[in-house]
């Protein structure tokens, strides 16, 4: 089965801080995935990338940014903190559209 | 138009009931469909996909997509109160990088 491994499960950061999430896929999948998710509003796309070094821009990429230096690492990065940015984020990869994606577990992040 | 729609619920079945989720989609040019469960606090987890008119069927799950009506739904036999969950319909769009538009998920309650 295809791994999808976020290195905190919660997390509680302050105001201001820069703040990284760590995600690592052990399947070789080529597309990763960010996205948050907060109660009425679904999951939301931030960022993605396709390839090595290659990111795009999702829905709300307002605030983040991301880091692929090698295939299996997707970094989700948090420039300056703020409280709305409060939420679950929720990492995936793929092997194609197709075949849906993999999410790992999740992180609950807090910023106070 | 929202490109996924759900209905938030929540639905109520009875436990043995047959619990019908419903989705529909705004890309007419979608080829491939997937369903999530996720339960509260967890991360989404794939449990049924469908690329053909017609009906799909995977123990008590059922998936059914009529693409000419832009609609897919999900069937629940003999629902249990583990089926408690949200679950989550995913549209491949056919339109640039092919991503996965999810919808905001509808609750199911099965009542013992």
């Amino acid at each position: 089965d295809v791994k999808v491994t976020q290195s905190s499960r919660y997390l509680v950061k302050r105001t201001g801080e820069k703040v990284f999430l760590e995600c690592v896929q052990d399947m070789d999948h080529e597309n990763m995935f960010w996205y948050r998710q907060d109660p009425g509003l679904g999951l939301r796309l931030i960022y993605f990338s396709y390839d090595v070094k290659m990111k795009e821009k999702g829905d709300i990429p307002e605030g983040y940014s991301v880091s692929r230096e090698k295939k299996e690492r997707f970094s989700l990065i948090l420039e300056s903190a703020s409280t709305n940015q409060t939420s679950m984020y929720l990492c995936a990869s793929s092997l194609a559209g197709d075949y849906g994606y993999t999410f790992g577990s999740g992180t609950r992040l807090t910023i106070v | 138009q929202k490109e996924v729609e759900q209905n938030s619920g929540p639905l109520s079945v009875p436990e043995g009931a047959i619990a019908s989720l419903n989705c529909t989609y705004s890309d007419r040019g979608s080829q491939s469909f997937f369903w999530y469960r996720q339960y509260s606090g967890k991360s989404p987890e794939l449990i049924m996909f469908i690329y053909s008119n017609g009906d799909k069927e995977d123990g008590r799950f059922t998936a059914q997509l009529n693409k000419a009506s832009q609609y897919v739904s999900l069937l629940i036999r003999d629902s249990q109160p583990s089926d408690s969950a949200t679950y989550l319909c995913a549209v491949l769009m056919n339109t640039g990088f092919q991503k996965l538009v999810f919808g905001t998920g509808t609750r199911l309650l099965v009542s013992p």
